[in-house]
Parts: structure tokens; C-alpha cells; sequence
């Protein structure tokens, strides 16, 4: 069993709409998760990082943490094509980041 | 404010030749991690450093060795290349608050390809 899951994709969605990004991990010692950006070529670049249990918002980006059901997503508000990118998600642990292979999202307009 | 820089940007090497990859961390960062990320793939962690020492590292073989520089920049270095060692290599930096999550930043890569 891979440390961080997500699904590949491709997630196609339309410009405007709500895109849902999901990403489970099995570490129960990941103490922190984040979510890159990256657009094909580029390296990742950083988008939110969570902590605790619950919501944090940015602009039209909001994570979701529930430790529990060891289970991080990512919200993406009013989506655009230049959002179209593979999104990765990252536990932390004892000084590294594990992260899952990507979900490519696609904004069509 | 400069942020994280690596250097070359694109690399072309024959098998069983040997690499060195650099980074300079973002401004005021002191840690330095390298990961590999094949194409399709996540990035997968090599090895950190702090304070001129190797914290951490993954499953990579021996032939993976890195430094760390009192200016806090890095070196990635490949001995005895294998075509499967072509990947985008990427530098992060962050603040050496280990055991928290401090929030890594990367640089824009070394593409590597091994023919």
C-alpha cells in the first residue's frame, strides 16, 4: 500500500465550477499535509498546507484534514483553465514529505 | 527576496558516468532536501540536510550522495549513472523546525537524461 494515495485522474471540470481533489494516506505519525501545483514541465509549487483537523481556506482554495478517516482534500472555487495542472498531496513525517503520484485536473471553458 | 535556485537547468549523460546537481536555498532557509521525480510519478524524497548534516534519507542507493555548505547550499551527487536515474531532480529549502512541518519550497529542477 502506497503512503499517499489520489486518484490520477484526469478530474475534468467546467470553468466556474467547484473542483474536488481527494488524497488518503496510511502513516498515522503525518503530522502536517500540503497541496502543490504543478504545471507539466515545472517543478511543484506550493498552494496551502494543513495542520489540524477541519477547514482552512485561501482565496478559492480550501483544504480539509479529518485525521480519523486519515483523509486530506482540496477545494478549487470559481475554477479556471489556467488552474488546469496535476496537484499534488504531501504528508509530512520525521523530516521528509511523502507524496502521492498527482491528479491532473483539466478546466475546460 | 531570491528564492530557491538550481543549477543546470537540463543535463545530458551517458551510463556510468557521475553527476553533480546544485542548489541554493531560498533566503533565510538553512535545509536543504532532494528529491526524484520520474515522469507520471510524485517526487520521491532522497535525503535532507541541516546544518551541514545528512537528517534524513530514503530509499536510495549508495551511489546518491549529497553536501551541504556553511552558506547552507547543496550538492546532489550520482555516481555510476543507470538509465533509470533520468528524472527531474528538484532542490526544497526550508527553516530546520524538524518534527513540526516546516513548509518546503522548491526550486525549478535539473532535468537529467541518461543515455
Amino acid at each position: 500500500q502506497k503512503e499517499v494515495e489520489q486518484n490520477s485522474g484526469p478530474l475534468s471540470v467546467p470553468e466556474g465550477a467547484i473542483a474536488s481533489l481527494n488524497c488518503t494516506y496510511s502513516d498515522r505519525g503525518s503530522q502536517s499535509f500540503f497541496w502543490y501545483r504543478q504545471y507539466s514541465g515545472k517543478s511543484p509549487e506550493l498552494i496551502m498546507s494543513i495542520y489540524s483537523n477541519g477547514d482552512k481556506e485561501d482565496g478559492r482554495f480550501t483544504a480539509q484534514l479529518n485525521k480519523a478517516s486519515q483523509y486530506v482534500s482540496l477545494l478549487i472555487r470559481d475554477s479556471q483553465p489556467s488552474d488546469s495542472a496535476t496537484y499534488l498531496c504531501a504528508g509530512y513525517n520525521t523530516d521528509k514529505l511523502i507524496f502521492g503520484t498527482g491528479t491532473r485536473l483539466q478546466v475546460f471553458p | 527576496d531570491a528564492g530557491v535556485t538550481q543549477s543546470p537547468t537540463h543535463l545530458i549523460k551517458t551510463r556510468g558516468q557521475q553527476v553533480t546537481l546544485r542548489c541554493s536555498p531560498k533566503s533565510g532557509h538553512d535545509t536543504v532536501s532532494w528529491y526524484q521525480q520520474a515522469l507520471g510519478q510524485g517526487p520521491q524524497f532522497i535525503f535532507q540536510y541541516y546544518e551541514e548534516e545528512e537528517r534524513q534519507r530514503g530509499n536510495f542507493p549508495d551511489r546518491f550522495s549529497g553536501h551541504q555548505f556553511p552558506n547552507y547550499s547543496s550538492e546532489l551527487n550520482v555516481n555510476a549513472l543507470l538509465l533509470g536515474d533520468s528524472a527531474l531532480y528538484l532542490c526544497a529549502s526550508s527553516l530546520g523546525l524538524a518534527g513540526v512541518g516546516d513548509t518546503q519550497y522548491f526550486g525549478p529542477g535539473t532535468r537529467l537524461t541518461v543515455l
